[in-house]
């Protein structure tokens, strides 16, 4: 079946140090990945996504790459602050992101400290 | 780690008739559940969030009479898609936190087919 494995946490850095948290996945098809937020007491967002291999997700400062031949989706700022402290999902959808379901990562759990 | 429930995993119903799904915290109080829904080739949406022992707090352009959530205890929440139509049918996925908890636990998800 389909997995996400995501590296876990917490992950603390300094504000303006650069982030990496990694995701790697396996999938039956050829999904589409996403990376998710959660802001301490709310629901998820969507933060990024990217659809077909060596696609570029990005927002809010945040990049991911779509990258079939490692199947790995890592999250990369390149200068974080400390509005960025959340819980950071990856996550894969086997249809193309059609309502055929999500697969999670873990979550990671990431703190900067000013 | 911790443990979240949901089930049915599919489900298909006519359309008028309602379904509840449930979300279940097998391992700890959650007092906190997110539910969601993905549409097709769309992003996870959220559609409610309910705290145990008080009504939920719905987003916006979600009908709560359509979509009746209740969270009686501190490891059930069940959302209710009442009188379904097939515009309905959808992957809906819950979470679920504890009281301070840093990160929100997922169900398996229900995939609804409204005929």
């Amino acid at each position: 079946g389909d997995s996400v494995t995501q590296m876990e946490g917490p992950v603390t850095l300094s504000e303006e140090a650069f982030l990496t948290i990694n995701c790697t996945y396996t999938a039956t098809g050829y999904p589409s990945l996403f990376w998710y937020v959660q802001y301490p007491g709310e629901g998820l967002q969507l933060l990024l996504k990217a659809t077909k291999a060596d696609d570029k997700g990005s927002n809010k400062g945040f990049e991911a790459t779509y990258r079939k031949e490692t199947t790995s989706f890592h999250l990369e700022k390149g200068s974080v602050q400390v509005s960025d402290s959340a819980v950071y999902f990856c996550a894969l959808s086997d249809s193309g992101g059609g309502a055929d379901g999500l697969t999670f990562g873990k979550g990671t759990h990431l703190i900067i400290q000013p | 780690g911790a443990v979240v429930s949901q089930h049915p995993s599919r489900v298909i119903c006519k359309s008028g008739t309602s379904v509840k799904i449930e979300c279940r915290s097998l391992d700890f109080q959650a007092t906190t559940m997110f539910w969601y829904r993905q549409f097709p080739k769309k992003s996870l949406m959220l559609m409610a969030t309910s705290n145990e022992g008080s009504k939920a707090t719905y987003e916006q352009g979600v009908e709560k009479d359509k979509f009746l959530i209740n969270h009686a205890s501190l490891t059930l929440s069940t959302l209710t898609v009442t009188s379904a139509h097939p515009e309905d049918s959808s992957f809906y996925i819950c979470s679920a936190g504890g009281q301070g908890a840093r990160v929100a636990f997922f169900g398996q998800g229900t995939r609804l087919t409204v005929v």
